[in-house]
């Protein structure tokens, strides 16, 4: 079955410091994979996909992944966080059904930012 | 453009009760897919729906059901609310039938909490 781990429930990162957050998966077929990040009463807001191509993506807000297949994982880094980074983290896989797609996501990393 | 649209926004129900929740998507999108996040988790997916057809259900029960009208707009309805249905439940919408790579854009939420 398909699956999204997200390893660290929480870390906390200086203001200016870099940022990787980990997220491993298991999917039999070539997969999509997306983060998503969270603000506190928010919905989702999609930083970055991977399809195929490239494997090192780059998104919104400064963020960045790297899919590597052999170890299953595509980890979520950025060069230098902003307080306004601090905020719920979602790794998830586009999951194919018979007629349709889900996401499934893992359980998330939640970011805070120190000064 | 607006984005996705849910209502309510909070909703408080006790156990046993019915209750509708409501989505709008972004102008133009087709598909409409449901997912239930409890708190301190990854969000869960309930249904797609595109074109008017269900195209996905995940692992919920039956008490869960949803529809989605000529107009693209959706309900989730759940009978015989439990206390363990207390949930931020988001609605996505996306631009072009329900592949993997259809960007999903997630409204804000409804909050239920049931007592």
């Amino acid at each position: 079955a398909q699956s999204v781990t997200q390893p660290d429930i929480h870390i906390t990162v200086s203001e200016g410091a870099s940022l990787e957050l980990r997220c491993n998966y298991s999917y039999g077929a070539t997969p999509y994979l997306f983060w998503y990040v969270q603000s506190p009463g928010q919905g989702l807001q999609l930083l970055l996909k991977y399809f195929s191509g490239d494997t090192l993506v780059q998104g919104i807000k400064g963020f960045e992944a790297e899919f590597k297949r052999s170890q299953s994982s595509f980890n979520l880094r950025k060069p230098s966080v902003h307080w306004s980074d601090a905020a719920e983290y979602f790794c998830a896989v586009g999951s194919l059904l018979q007629a349709g797609t889900a996401l499934i996501f893992g359980k998330g990393t939640t970011l805070s930012v120190s000064s | 453009d607006a984005g996705v649209t849910q209502s309510p926004t909070h909703l408080i129900k006790t156990r046993g009760q019915h209750v509708t929740l409501r989505c709008s998507p972004i102008s133009g999108h087709k598909s409409v897919s449901w997912y239930q996040q409890v708190l301190g988790q990854g969000p869960q997916f309930i249904f797609q729906y595109y074109e008017k057809e269900e195209r996905g259900r995940g692992n919920f029960p039956d008490r869960f059901s949803a529809r989605q009208f000529p107009n693209y707009s959706s309900e989730l309805n759940v009978n015989a609310l439990l206390l363990g249905d207390s949930a931020l439940y988001l609605c996505a919408s996306s631009n072009s039938g329900t592949g993997p790579y259809n960007e999903q854009f997630f409204g804000p939420g409804t909050r239920l909490t049931v007592l």
